[in-house]
């Protein structure tokens, strides 16, 4: 699977726009994104994935650039709930299930 | 839906001692992934299952760990004997299918301390 690159840490205003980056630059066309994030000693949390189409879901947005060699994961309304560890992953479609995690971006969300 | 049960929360244990962890997958589910975390090494894949045999164990870290699943409903994690560099919260995880759809759902962990 590609490696992924992110920042370590965000801070983010509440109510504002969390825009968190990831470079994969070296994804393959049969490797999708993923984001996950972790809030403080709680497990891990599924947020939404995409192949190269942009994707949205009811938490937040998924922008694939069009080389795929980047993304960008929106929190649209960012709230002090927000604050969490978040992961970019990327995985191939025909590997297994296992998910390899990073070190991820810390986002502290400031009142 | 329960969610994956992980047992127990909290475990304190004195270094040489067995310590057992319990995973409870989501009904359905076929895959099982254990996780480790520590602050130095982040989160480590450690080993899963699939249909209750296991696929990948390559990080498991030696011989004194161990992990089984007897059926879809039910894996554990032992440590036998277990050392201070054990001490780490493990999570369990489970998902449903094995295409690039499959979200996976985590436990709340077990924190444990060898002393």
């Amino acid at each position: 699977d590609a490696k992924t690159t992110q920042p370590p840490s965000m801070d983010c205003a509440e109510g504002r726009a969390a825009n968190l980056p990831c470079n994969h630059s070296t994804i393959s066309g049969n490797e999708y994104v993923y984001w996950y994030r972790q809030i403080h000693s709680q497990g891990p949390q599924y947020i939404i994935h995409g192949l190269k189409n942009n994707e949205t879901n009811e938490m937040a947005s998924l922008i694939i650039t069009e080389d795929r060699k980047s993304s960008t994961l929106i929190l649209p309304h960012a709230t002090l709930r927000d604050t969490a560890v978040y992961y970019c992953i990327v995985r191939a479609i025909y590997n297994t299930d296992k998910l390899i995690f990073g070190t991820g971006t810390r986002l502290q969300v400031f009142p | 839906d329960a969610g994956v049960i992980q047992s127990p929360r909290h475990e304190v244990t004195e270094m040489g001692q067995e310590v057992t962890l319990r995973c409870k997958p989501i009904s359905g589910h076929d895959y099982l992934f254990w996780y480790r975390q520590t602050m130095m090494r982040g989160l480590e894949l450690l080993i899963y299952f699939n249909n209750n045999v296991p696929i990948d164990d390559s990080g498991m870290p030696e011989d004194r760990f161990s992990a089984k699943m007897p059926n879809a409903s039910f894996s554990t994690l032992k440590i036998q004997p277990s050392e201070p560099r054990d001490s780490a919260v493990y999570f369990c995880a489970s998902s449903i299918t094995g295409g690039a759809g499959g979200e996976l759902f985590f436990g709340e962990g077990s924190r444990l301390t060898v002393l």
